[in-house]
């Protein structure tokens, strides 16, 4: 069974930093891997999506980068604003199915302090 | 509209009542997807459709849950008997065939007295 952990639970910066959110998955034979963002009491936002054939992303000020082997991603957000304030959610789909059903993790919830 | 559409986005039960909450995909996307969460939780996986069939209900947590989509379009979650534990956010998503790349909704959160 997948099972998906981010680290840390939660993160507080000052606004400017730049910082890393950690995910790491259990199975490494994964179709692809999203990031998410959800505010409160909102739906979900894809941020972006790294296909398995894929090494990272890029979004503007988001970076996200994917290493099957080790079973890990990384999101990197540049120079954080007040508004980057919300949980950050990583998501796999196991590749050798025809559903396309996600993994999440629990979660990062980040602060970033004006 | 051009996102996913889910309705109602509150509702607040008794214990043992039946509930139905209604999802609309995005215009196009043949694929469906119902998600769970709970408080603190990322979502899990309930049900999934491709056009009008369920192709994987695995993650239905019992017989009380049941979800349809008659014309391959709008789709209703259907819970009966609700219980206090049913009580969270019931996400909705969609997706053109074979990308696997998901557009969710805003959510229908459930609360159960």
């Amino acid at each position: 069974k997948q099972e998906v952990t981010q680290i840390p639970a939660a993160l507080s910066v000052p606004e400017g930093e730049n910082l890393v959110l950690n995910c790491s998955f259990t199975d490494s034979a994964i179709y692809n891997l999203q990031w998410f963002r959800q505010d409160p009491g909102k739906g979900l936002t894809s941020l972006l999506l790294i296909q398995s054939s894929q090494r990272e992303q890029t979004s503007g000020r988001l970076n996200a980068s994917l290493d099957k082997s080790s079973g890990r991603s990384t999101l990197y957000i540049a120079a954080s604003q007040p508004g980057d304030s919300a949980t950050y959610l990583c998501a796999v789909i196991l590749s050798g199915g025809s559903n396309y059903k996600l993994t999440f993790g629990k979660g990062t919830l980040l602060t970033v302090n004006p | 509209g051009a996102g996913v559409s889910q309705t109602p986005s509150n509702k607040v039960t008794e214990k043992g009542k039946y509930v139905e909450l209604r999802c609309d995909p995005i215009s196009g996307h043949t694929a469906l997807y119902w998600y769970r969460q709970s408080l603190g939780q990322g979502p899990e996986f309930l049900i999934y459709f491709q056009g009008t069939g369920a192709a994987d209900d695995s993650g239905l947590p019992n017989d009380r849950f049941f979800a349809v989509r008659p014309e391959g379009s709008v789709s209703t979650l259907k819970i009966q008997r609700t219980e206090r534990g049913d009580s969270a956010v019931y996400l909705c998503a969609s997706s053109p065939r074979n990308t696997g790349e998901l557009f969710f909704g805003e959510g229908s959160r459930l609360t159960v007295l």
